[in-house]
């Protein structure tokens, strides 16, 4: 079945740093891919999506660059802050059945020390 | 901006009894979904509803777990004989029509079993 595979943590950055945090998947067809985040004591907020090979998607300084070739969808940032402390979930849906569910990786606890 | 939004926020009971978890999905969206996460593990998917049916549903989704569209607007999760095992933070999600992907999840419900 469908699974995603992220890098394990907790990151632990300085302010200001460069930020990547690696997600590959395992997929039939050809599935959208997201990036959510958790921030503490909250729920899952879409951070962004790419829905088709060598898109990108970006928001809020993140970005990620779905690699059909690679199957991955790393997301980055050039300069974390301490705001960006939280944990990132890659996500993907398929597309052959709409609606069909998301398949979470494990997540990833990102820490930004001042 | 409109928002999936759930009810209680926390709730306890104990072992056996019944419990609804609540969610009211965003107006116009037509998929709705239960996902939920044990403390510290990843998001797994339960079960997904459209057109006032199950679409589909994991292993997890037992005999113990139904889903209801009372009305036009909530969207409940119904556990009948809760287990220490159900202790976990719940979400709900929906997400619009054809041709767009990502889901909206609300905050969570934290339900703790005793």
């Amino acid at each position: 079945g469908d699974s995603v595979t992220q890098m394990e943590g907790p990151v632990t950055l300085s302010e200001e740093a460069f930020l990547t945090i690696n997600c590959t998947y395992t997929a039939t067809g050809y599935p959208s891919l997201f990036w959510y985040v958790q921030y503490p004591g909250e729920g899952l907020q879409l951070l962004l999506k790419a829905t088709k090979a060598d898109d990108k998607g970006s928001n809020k300084g993140f970005e990620a660059t779905y690699r059909k070739e690679t199957t991955s969808f790393h997301l980055e940032k050039g300069s974390v802050q301490v705001s960006d402390s939280a944990v990132y979930f890659c996500a993907l849906s398929g597309k052959e059945n709409y609606g069909q569910n998301f398949v979470f990786g494990p997540g990833t606890r990102l820490s930004v020390l001042p | 901006e409109p928002e999936v939004t759930q009810t209680p926020s926390h709730q306890v009971t104990q072992m056996g009894q019944e419990v609804i978890l609540r969610c009211v999905p965003i107006s116009n969206h037509l998929y709705f979904y239960w996902y939920r996460q044990i403390l510290g593990q990843k998001v797994e998917f339960l079960v997904s509803f459209y057109n006032n049916e199950i679409s589909e549903k994991s292993e997890i989704f037992d005999d113990q777990f139904s889903v209801e569209r009372p009305d036009g607007s909530n969207f409940t999760l119904k556990i009948r004989s809760t287990k220490l095992e159900d202790s976990a933070m719940y979400f709900c999600a929906s997400s619009p029509a054809v041709g767009v992907y990502e889901q909206y999840f609300g905050p969570g419900t934290r339900l703790t079993v005793t």
